[in-house]
């Protein structure tokens, strides 16, 4: 079967550095997307990783490794309105979108 | 208006009512979704559209049924509901299907609780 994982939940502190891993294993691959969600409002669009490498968007970046089923969102300079869910989602081979469970980020003082 | 529009935000229902959810987008996006977000759980595909026809049916209980009368419209009508559907409805659309690159534009989503 398809499959997505990410850790449920996460704890850093403002202004430091945190890495949230995605690994996965679905069949095909067309792309890995990294949404984020906060409480009550739309998940939106972050990035999207299709080659291996790190793409850097300001403060945040996203790494993808196929050869290894892995990718890791990475959130620098943490602001308290960074705290939300990052979903994670696979492309497979029919286009469809597979997801992950989310991570839930939280950011304290 | 921009964006994904969902309507309403919050609806409790008894299991023996029909009511219906909103969508609509004002992007010119040619594919619309619909999907089930429940706590801790990945996002559930239910109904894709493209151009107005239904492309995609998840194996979704018959007791929801999907209507796209228009590319910027879509709606969900809800009948004899059970307590386990209670959860987030999101609407999504995207400018086409099938391609790389296919970014989602998600509503804010419809709270629903069946009492």
């Amino acid at each position: 079967g398809q499959n997505i994982d990410q850790p449920t939940e996460m704890t850093a502190t403002e202004g430091a550095i945190v890495q949230i891993n995605c690994t996965y294993q679905t069949s095909g691959f067309n792309g890995l997307f990294w949404y984020q969600q906060h409480a009550g409002e739309a998940p939106t669009f972050l990035s999207y990783n299709v080659l291996d490498g790190l793409e850097e968007k300001g403060r945040f970046s996203s790494f993808l490794s196929r050869s290894k089923g892995y990718s890791y969102l990475l959130l620098k300079e943490l602001q308290m309105k960074d705290s939300a869910s990052y979903l994670c989602a696979v492309l497979d081979s029919n286009y469809q979108l597979i997801w992950g469970a989310g991570t839930k980020l939280i950011i304290k003082p | 208006e921009t964006g994904v529009t969902q309507t309403p935000r919050h609806l409790v229902m008894g299991m023996t009512n029909k009511k219906s959810l909103k969508c609509e987008q004002h992007l010119g996006h040619n594919a619309m979704y619909w999907y089930k977000q429940s706590a801790k759980k990945p996002l559930e595909l239910m109904f894709v559209y493209s151009l107005e026809e239904r492309v995609e049916n998840n194996s979704v209980p018959s007791r929801f049924s999907p209507e796209c009368p228009n590319s910027s419209h879509l709606f969900l009508h809800l009948h004899t509901l059970q307590p386990e559907d209670s959860a987030l409805y999101l609407c999504a659309s995207s400018q086409e299907l099938g391609s790389g690159a296919n970014v989602l534009t998600f509503g804010a989503g419809s709270r629903l609780t069946v009492l």
